[in-house]
């Protein structure tokens, strides 16, 4: 069974600061995807990032990048420039390829806090 | 407003009580999921529609009982519920065969 590890309850970072989320999973499986989420306070679920394993180029959108290491299993999700917009729950998550339905597995999340 | 709706945002019933939880997406997607979200515990997938068809759920207590009349609209209907089941329920959408899915905003259930 995959399992997604998020090892950092909370977290702290001043403004225009950067912080590094990590994330590790467990998986046999070879072709995956791995994707970041953040919840704000409004709670909304919003995709921030995702990760084709198959890929060997870390993802990149704007301020938001991944470090993806597929022997490790590890996938740390870094904020450049940090907002006070960007406070909220990061949950990272993974979904095996190729499934007629998207079954996403969840970690528990890390609070990021942004502080001005 | 990310295309998908849920209502209400927040309800509370009694144990006793009957409800429904209502998801609608604008997305053109054919395949919706129901999560729950705890404090302090990962998402857990409930159930999974595809096609207006059931294909997976987990596990869950016959207290929930989904319905999906067509591909735009779940429900999610509760009938004599536990404390425990107090959580926020998450309803999302994807392409069928696509691997991004979509949420709503949620509702707060409270049982009491």
């Amino acid at each position: 069974a995959q399992t997604v590890t998020q090892s950092q309850p909370e977290m702290s970072v001043q403004e225009a600061e950067t912080v590094t989320l990590s994330c590790t999973y467990d998986t046999s499986e070879n072709n995956y995807y791995l994707f970041w989420y953040k919840q704000p306070p409004s709670r909304q679920m919003i995709l921030v990032i995702r990760q084709e394993a198959y890929k060997q180029q870390n993802a990149t959108e704007n301020r938001f990048s991944v470090n993806f290491q597929k022997a490790a299993k590890s996938f740390s999700l870094k904020i450049s420039d940090s907002q006070l917009g960007d406070t909220a729950m990061y949950f990272c998550a993974f979904m095996n390829y190729g499934g007629a339905t998207n079954k996403l597995i969840f970690g528990t999340g890390t609070l990021l806090a942004v502080q001005p | 407003e990310t295309g998908v709706t849920q209502t209400p945002r927040h309800l509370v019933m009694g144990m006793t009580n009957k409800k429904s939880l209502k998801c609608e997406q604008h997305l053109g997607h054919n395949a919706m999921y129901w999560y729950k979200q705890s404090a302090k515990k990962p998402l857990e997938l409930m159930f999974v529609y595809s096609l207006e068809e059931r294909v997976e759920n987990n596990s869950v207590p016959s207290r929930f009982s989904p319905e999906c009349p067509n591909s735009s609209h779940l429900f999610l209907h509760l009938h004599t519920l536990q404390p425990e089941d107090s959580a926020l329920y998450l309803c999302a959408s994807s392409p069928r065969g696509d691997y991004e899915q979509y949420f709503g905003p949620g509702t707060r259930l409270t049982v009491t």
